[in-house]
């Protein structure tokens, strides 16, 4: 059974930083594209990053590049994601997310989100 | 970017009856070499994360009912229900993996009528 279970969120102060993780199990990690899609309260779903299963590419939305850094550790089945110059627009459950393949693929597993507050 | 826009934004069937959502993108999704539809169909439950219904437009997820279809190419997709369940309230929401950004609509809110 694939489980992904998310860790790291919080209340943070705009500016600052925060790095969430994901422990993955139930499939081989390096096979598969891992995402991280947030939602706002009471909004939509909104994707953020991929990375392809060796880490060697990596994708971003506008709203997140060069301040967010997403990455993988194959060898201990963690996918991470570094957020720095958080702002409120930020706010949002993270979810960690397991692609049904490449990176250019649907989301097949999510985790049950980690909530990030950034508010001073 | 492409934009996906679904429509209706909400929706109210009675049980037993059938909900079509329909989902519109700005460009082609549809990738030539292989003929696929780079669309899927998510299923949110209030507390819950997204669950996946359906990929490449029409492939039904394992373990999802039947009741639940895709159909559609290149620009404009519709998520059936064939007859509506209580446990089918929800919000639903289309997502291209065409290319990044991998964009989602806006969600559809289905509630029982």
């Amino acid at each position: 059974e694939v489980q992904l279970l998310e860790s790291g969120g919080g209340l943070v102060q705009p500016g600052g930083s925060l790095r969430l993780s994901c422990a993955a199990s139930g499939f081989t990690f390096s096979t598969y594209a891992m995402s991280w899609v947030r939602q706002a309260p009471g909004m939509g779903l909104e994707w953020v990053s991929s990375v392809s299963g060796s880490g060697g590419s990596t994708y971003y939305a506008d709203s997140v590049k060069g301040r967010f850094t997403i990455s993988r550790d194959n060898s201990r089945n963690t996918l991470s994601l570094q957020m720095n110059s958080l702002r409120a627009e930020d706010t949002a459950i993270y979810y960690c997310a397991k692609n049904w393949a490449g990176s250019s693929s649907c989301i097949d597993h999510w985790g049950q989100g980690t909530l990030v507050t950034v508010s001073s | 970017d492409i934009v996906m826009t679904q429509s209706p934004d909400s929706l109210a069937v009675s049980l037993g009856e059938r909900a079509t959502i329909n989902c519109k993108s700005s460009q082609s999704v549809l990738y030539s070499s292989n003929n696929n539809n780079y669309l899927a169909w998510y299923q949110q439950k209030p507390g819950q994360p997204p669950k996946l219904l359906i990929y490449w437009a029409s492939t039904r997820e394992s373990g999802v009912p039947d009741r639940f279809s895709g159909s559609g190419s290149g620009t404009d997709f519709t998520l059936t229900i064939s007859s509506l369940q209580a446990e089918d309230v929800a919000v639903y929401y289309c997502q291209q993996y065409y290319n990044t950004p991998y964009t989602f609509g806006q969600g559809t809110k289905l509630e029982i009528k």
